[in-house]
């Protein structure tokens, strides 16, 4: 069983569409959390970045992190085209930067017009 | 902010030469600077960890001898892949993490692409 678990899609939805992406994950240790977003060919770029439970919100995302419940979320409001990318989660349970993340599979994302 | 540049963007080369891939930070410094490589719809897999002024740190698996890397300052770390192969042809992402305002996670380079004929 992996660390991590991200559904690989793809994830097909209309302009404006509401999109939900999860990641399940098993270690508890785990206490930060991101969302990376990867267009092909490019580097992951960080939207998201949470500690331990609770909700974040900037812009158009929104990402949440249920502890008890091993999931973290990222909402997508209004979602465009330009969203259309392989979105990644990470995750540590070091408190340093330094500390090894551990990647989900990645989603991805397809927004049409 | 947080930007991290990755020279070159591609290269090609014939099996058996060897490849150097620069990875700067260039908008802070980095104590810490990691490589990854990346299969077509893979996720990344971390290769190794390297801090300045240290010997890199590799992950099980990857041959320290064929994966040169060094960390001479803050804010470059070079990766040498020696007597490149056809199957040592990926994506290869370096990502960075920094101190002071950088400090909350890594942040990732635009990735290099190595064919090797």
């Amino acid at each position: 069983q992996k660390e991590v678990e991200q559904d690989p899609g793809p994830l097909s939805v209309p302009e404006g569409a509401i999109v939900s992406l999860n990641c399940t994950y098993s270690n508890s240790a785990f206490q930060y959390f991101m969302w990376y977003r990867q267009y092909s060919r490019k580097g992951p770029e960080l939207l998201m970045y949470t500690y331990s439970s609770g909700n974040k919100e900037d812009g158009r995302f929104t990402a949440q992190v249920d502890k008890s419940s091993k999931y973290i979320s990222l909402f997508i409001r209004d979602s465009q085209p330009s969203d259309s990318a392989t979105y990644l989660c990470a995750m540590r349970s070091s408190s340093s930067n330094t500390g090894k993340l551990i990647f989900g599979q990645g989603t991805t994302l397809q927004v049409k017009p | 902010g947080a930007v991290v540049s990755q020279h070159p963007s591609w290269v090609i080369c014939k099996s058996g030469t060897s490849v150097k891939i620069e990875c700067r930070s260039l908008d802070f410094q980095a104590t810490t600077m990691f490589w990854y490589r990346q299969f077509p719809k893979q996720s990344l897999m971390l290769m190794a960890t390297s801090n300045e002024g240290s010997k890199a740190t590799y992950e099980q698996g990857v041959e320290k001898d064929k994966f040169l890397i060094n960390h001479a300052s803050l804010t470059l770390s070079t990766l040498t892949v020696t007597s490149a192969h056809p199957e040592d042809s990926s994506f290869y992402i370096c990502s960075a993490a920094g101190t002071s305002e950088r400090s909350d996670t890594q942040y990732f380079g635009p990735g290099t692409r190595l064919t090797v004929l």
